[in-house]
Order: structure tokens, then C-alpha cells, then sequence
């Protein structure tokens, strides 16, 4: 079955940081696109981050840019979001989720496979 | 960058009835739109891609159309499983990913 499980949130300081993990399994992590999105207390889903296959390309939203960091250690089927100088509006629910390509233009559109979240409280 | 304006915002219907929900985006996205389903405490889970064709596993009573800039998710009958949050989503500008506000599909 393919899965990929989140870990690492946790209660952190504004000005702090914090590293999540996400684990792909039963589909090689390395051959597909990858995402974080989260989902504030209250709000709607929000795309935070996107890697390309093979890690070729990152993507950031304006939100994040320049203090969250996303890679991957393909040997360990593992997404990283590496985030930094967190604030209270970075509080949210954290998702991965493996990318599904368009079948009209074979480009990573979509989002197929989804963890069940790890929780992210940045508060002092 | 391209938004989407999901409506209503909240649709109180009984099990059995007919749901349609709608997004608009704010310029052309062709074909270009998923949907998904929310509950809480839940992964979210795709329905629908290129606005009309459903994921893997997803009931038949599921179904989306439109392009452009007006697509439509339509549940020919709801089940009491259905009752959760539906989001539409677009990637059309590249690398940028947008999703529509969602809509509350309630027990009436």
C-alpha cells in the first residue's frame, strides 16, 4: 500500500525552528513529485512547498520563502521540511503528500497520496 | 496568482440529496482542477483531477466538469460518509498551488 506518515511537530518559540520528517513507502519517494501543505487552526488547506523529481527543483509559496527548506535523503525514503525563524501564524497541521500528474500534460498537478498530518504550535 | 472562489460556502443538505458545489477561478485554467474531501483528523483525499476524472477508488456517484474558469463537483447522492469539506485545487501556474476556501457539506 502506498503511505507516507508525517513526525516532528511540536510546541516551539517565535524565532525557533523545527525540522519534519515525512516517510514514503510501498513507492520509490525519489520518482514522484512531493508537497507539504498545511492547514491553520480554523482555515483552509495552504500548499507551503514542492519538490520535483528527484529533488531536481524546490518550490516555496511567498509565506515560507527564505525560512523554510525542503529536501530529501532518497535512501531513506524521507521528505524533510526544514522550517526556521518560525512565527504564530506558521501554527497549522503540517500534511505530505505524493504529486499525481495531469494525464493532458504530464505535469505534477495533483496531490494523490496523503499523510494524516503532524501538528506545528509556534507560541511563546 | 490565480485564485479560486469556492461557493457556497456552506451547503446543508439531507443524506440521499443531490450536492453541487461550485469553484471559480480567476483566470483560465482549462482543464486544470482537482477536488478533494476533508474530515477532520484526516488525510485529505483526492476525487477528482483534470476536472473530470476520477481517482482511483472514488464511487461513481462523485462526478466534476467545467473549464475555464467555472467547474462543478456534483454528488448524485449523498451517503452519510460524504458529510465533510471539499476543496478545489489548481496548479495551471506552474509551480505555484492554489486552493479554493472549501465548502461545508452539512447534515441538514
Amino acid at each position: 500500500e502506498v503511505q507516507v506518515l508525517e513526525s516532528g511537530g511540536g510546541l516551539v518559540q517565535p524565532g525557533g525552528s523545527l525540522r519534519l520528517s515525512c516517510v514514503g513507502s510501498g513507492f520509490t519517494l525519489s520518482s514522484y513529485g512531493m508537497s507539504w501543505v498545511r492547514q491553520a487552526p480554523g482555515k483552509g488547506l495552504e500548499w507551503v512547498s514542492g519538490m520535483s523529481v528527484s529533488g531536481g527543483s524546490t518550490y516555496y509559496a511567498d509565506s515560507v520563502r527564505g525560512r523554510f527548506t525542503i529536501s530529501t535523503d532518497n535512501s531513506k525514503s524521507t521528505l524533510y521540511l526544514q522550517m526556521n525563524s518560525l512565527r504564530a501564524e506558521d501554527t497549522a497541521v503540517y500534511y505530505c503528500a505524493k504529486e499525481k500528474r495531469s494525464s493532458k500534460t504530464n505535469y505534477y498537478y495533483y496531490m494523490d497520496v496523503w499523510g494524516k498530518g503532524t501538528t506545528v504550535t509556534v507560541s511563546s | 496568482d490565480i485564485v479560486l472562489t469556492q461557493s457556497p460556502a456552506t451547503l446543508s443538505l439531507s443524506p440521499g440529496e443531490r450536492a453541487t458545489l461550485s469553484c471559480r477561478a480567476s483566470q483560465n485554467i482549462r482543464s486544470s482542477l482537482a477536488w478533494y474531501q476533508h474530515k477532520p483528523g484526516q488525510a485529505p483525499r483526492l476525487l477528482i483531477y483534470d476536472a473530470s476524472n476520477r481517482a482511483s477508488g472514488i464511487p461513481a456517484r462523485f462526478s466534476g466538469s467545467g473549464s475555464g474558469t467555472d467547474f462543478t463537483l456534483t454528488i448524485s447522492g449523498l451517503e452519510p460518509e460524504d458529510f465533510a469539506v471539499y476543496y478545489c485545487q489548481q496548479r495551471s501556474d506552474w509551480p505555484s498551488l492554489t486552493f479554493g476556501g472549501g465548502t461545508k457539506v452539512e447534515i441538514k
